[in-house]
């Protein structure tokens, strides 16, 4: 699977836009783009995931470029229990498990 | 909605205990995986499974065995556990798709090993 890029950390003000970065420079043409998140002391939980398209469900929207050499996670209007790692990670078409990178740790602040 | 259970949140053992991590699941999912994960290294993937009786080894399976005997339980033991095992363990479970297959994760395990 190709690797992703995320900056370490982020600081967002509660009810602001939060935009999370992601490089994935190397995506190959049947990989997906997933984001999940880890609230502090829980297991990672599902976001959103697309292809090519820009997506959104009731969690967030997820911008992909149209390149698909990166994308961006937004959640509208952030709240305090938004603060997590949040996980981009892309994945080819196949039944292949997951792989985590490090994150982003999102802190949102009221 | 999907439900993961693991046995137990917190869980102290002994150096040299065999100790077995239990993970349910509720929705008749076909895959099932186990990852470690601590400060500093992310989430590590040890042993999956896609089928009742077939496991698959991960990237960090030294030390570890798993046991599918049930569709719905990933069973995972420590032969002999060691103090480099204390961790937190995470149960995942999923139904295959075409890159579109969603992991649903369990509340995770503690385990300190002394």
């Amino acid at each position: 699977d190709a690797k992703t890029t995320q900056p370490t950390s982020m600081d967002c003000a509660e009810g602001r836009a939060a935009n999370l970065p992601c490089n994935h420079s190397t995506i190959s043409g049947n990989e997906y783009v997933y984001w999940y998140r880890q609230i502090h002391s829980q297991g990672p939980q599902y976001i959103i995931h697309g292809l090519k398209n820009n997506e959104t469900n009731e969690m967030a929207s997820l911008i992909i470029t149209e390149d698909r050499k990166s994308s961006t996670l937004i959640l509208p209007h952030a709240t305090l229990r938004d603060t997590a790692v949040y996980y981009c990670i892309v994945r080819n078409s196949g039944n292949t498990p997951l792989v985590f990178g490090k994150g982003t740790r999102l802190s949102v602040i009221a | 909605d999907v439900k993961v259970t693991q046995s137990s949140r917190y869980l102290v053992k002994r150096t040299g205990e065999k100790v077995f991590l239990e993970c349910v699941q509720d929705m008749d999912h076909e895959n099932m995986f186990w990852y470690r994960q601590d400060p500093g290294l992310g989430l590590r993937l040890i042993y999956f499974s896609y089928d009742v009786k077939m496991k698959e080894k991960g990237d960090i399976p030294e030390g570890y065995s798993v046991s599918r005997e049930k569709k719905e339980r990933f069973s995972l033991i420590l032969e002999s556990a060691s103090t480099n095992q204390t961790s937190m363990y995470l149960c995942a479970s999923s139904s295959p798709g075409q890159g579109t297959e969603t992991q649903y994760f369990g509340p995770g395990t503690r385990l300190l090993v002394l």
